[in-house]
């Protein structure tokens, strides 16, 4: 059964640092990776989607990985601002058997201070 | 429409009333999924629809809850005589649902309180 880890549960930097959020998960079998933010009080923003054959994608100040064989994956934020402060979360699609949904991740809620 | 769009926003209900939540997804997208996001917790796949395929009913956590999809659009998903552990967001999303491309779209939820 496939389960979605995401490390740290928190984190809260200052300004302008560079930081690298976690994404691991336990059957390497996954169709894709998909990035999502969710503002308080409001529903999930895709960031980035990553296909098992890709290594990373970016956008903006946006970075993120994947190591399917590792079973790990990462967001990195260059450069954070006080408006990315927002939960973060990671969804796996497993291989189709079956089951086309995604699995979650529980979140990293970010909070950059200015 | 620009984006999915679910309705109401916001629904608060007396213990043992039904409830219907409505999803209008993206234009076009032939997948939709429900999922819910108790206080706290991480998002719990419900329902998922794929064009005229039968759904995917393997999340949804009792037989009062169910889930409908009229001319593969507009999906309803209703709870029968609630309880105050239905208390949660429900998320709606859409997909195009191709084998490569599968980027989910998320709506911007309803939130049930069960009293």
């Amino acid at each position: 059964k496939q389960e979605v880890t995401q490390i740290p549960a928190a984190l809260s930097v200052p300004e302008g640092e560079n930081l690298v959020l976690n994404c691991s998960f336990t059957d390497s079998a996954i169709y894709n990776l998909q990035w999502f933010r969710q503002d308080p009080g409001k529903g999930l923003t895709s960031l980035l989607l990553i296909q098992s054959s890709q290594r990373e994608q970016t956008s903006g100040r946006l970075n993120a990985s994947l190591d399917k064989s590792s079973g790990r994956s990462t967001l990195y934020i260059a450069a954070s601002q006080p408006g990315d402060s927002a939960t973060y979360l990671c969804a796996v699609r497993t291989l189709p058997s079956g089951t086309y949904k995604y699995i979650f991740g529980t979140g990293t809620r970010l909070k950059v201070l200015a | 429409g620009a984006g999915v769009s679910q309705s109401p926003s916001n629904k608060v209900t007396e213990k043992g009333k039904d409830v219907e939540l409505r999803c209008d997804p993206i234009s076009g997208h032939t997948a939709l999924y429900w999922y819910r996001q108790s206080l706290g917790q991480g998002l719990e796949f419900l329902i998922y629809f794929q064009g005229n395929s039968a759904p995917d009913k393997s999340g949804l956590p009792s037989d009062r809850f169910s889930a409908e999809r009229t001319g593969g659009s507009v999906s309803t998903l209703t709870i029968q005589r609630t309880q105050q552990e239905d208390s949660a967001v429900y998320l709606c999303a859409s997909s195009l649902d191709r084998a490569i491309i599968n980027e989910q779209f998320f709506g911007p939820g309803t939130r049930l309180t069960v009293l």
